[in-house]
């Protein structure tokens, strides 16, 4: 069975400190699929990134980053130089190849930057 | 726009009243999800539909029913039987039901039970 585990329930940061989200998953399948979600205050998810499991590259797009790490079964976010609009909860998912059945989740992190 | 469209946005209902959530998306996306969100949890799956007229049981079905009957439209309907309705629910839709495309999300419907 398939889960994910975000081990931070909540973080609060002050405005322009960089902060890490970390997500931690569980599979057996060898092909899959790792996403990220933020969740506003509005309630709808958006998409983040995506990431399959045989790509390890790190990515980075303008503030956000992704660090993505097999051996430790590892998908860390870190958000760089925070903005209050950050501030939202933020969810980690994964899928296997098939991926019919929709996202595994984890329980979110709820991010709160503080001006 | 292009979307995934739910409503009501909050709805309210009695105890042992069916009630039906829509969810509508003009992406032309083959695959459709529910999930049900409780405060603290992450997202649990009810049902999902990767093609008209097909749908499937997820991890939490007990006490919902959903239809498929348009590419366009997948209600949710929450019976009498579910005994914890009151959560937050989103729809998704996915072009295709393959592990490697990312869902897009509807705003949600808060559904409490007065």
């Amino acid at each position: 069975a398939q889960k994910v585990t975000q081990a931070q329930t909540e973080i609060s940061v002050v405005e322009k400190e960089d902060v890490t989200l970390d997500c931690v998953y569980e599979t057996r399948d060898t092909t899959y699929y790792l996403f990220w979600y933020k969740q506003p205050p509005s309630g709808e998810l958006v998409f983040l990134i995506r990431r399959n499991s045989f790509d390890e590259q790190n990515e980075i797009s303008g503030r956000y980053s992704w660090n993505f790490q097999k051996s430790t079964s590892s998908f860390n976010f870190t958000i760089t130089a925070s903005q209050v609009v950050d501030s939202a909860v933020y969810f980690c998912a994964l899928s296997e190849a098939e991926g019919a059945d929709g996202l595994t989740f984890g329980k979110g992190t709820h991010l709160i930057i503080q001006p | 726009d292009g979307g995934i469209t739910q409503s009501p946005k909050y709805l309210f209902r009695k105890e042992g009243q069916n009630v039906t959530l829509s969810c509508e998306q003009n992406l032309n996306h083959d695959a459709m999800y529910w999930y049900r969100q409780d405060p603290g949890q992450g997202l649990r799956l009810i049902y999902y539909s990767q093609i008209v007229n097909d749908f499937q049981k997820g991890d939490i079905a007990e006490g919902y029913s959903v239809s498929r009957e348009k590419k366009e439209s997948f209600p949710l309907t929450v019976t009498s039987a579910q005994k914890n309705p009151t959560a937050f629910y989103l729809c998704a839709s996915s072009i295709s039901s393959g592990g490697y495309t990312e869902a897009f999300f509807g705003q949600g419907t808060r559904l409490t039970v007065v």
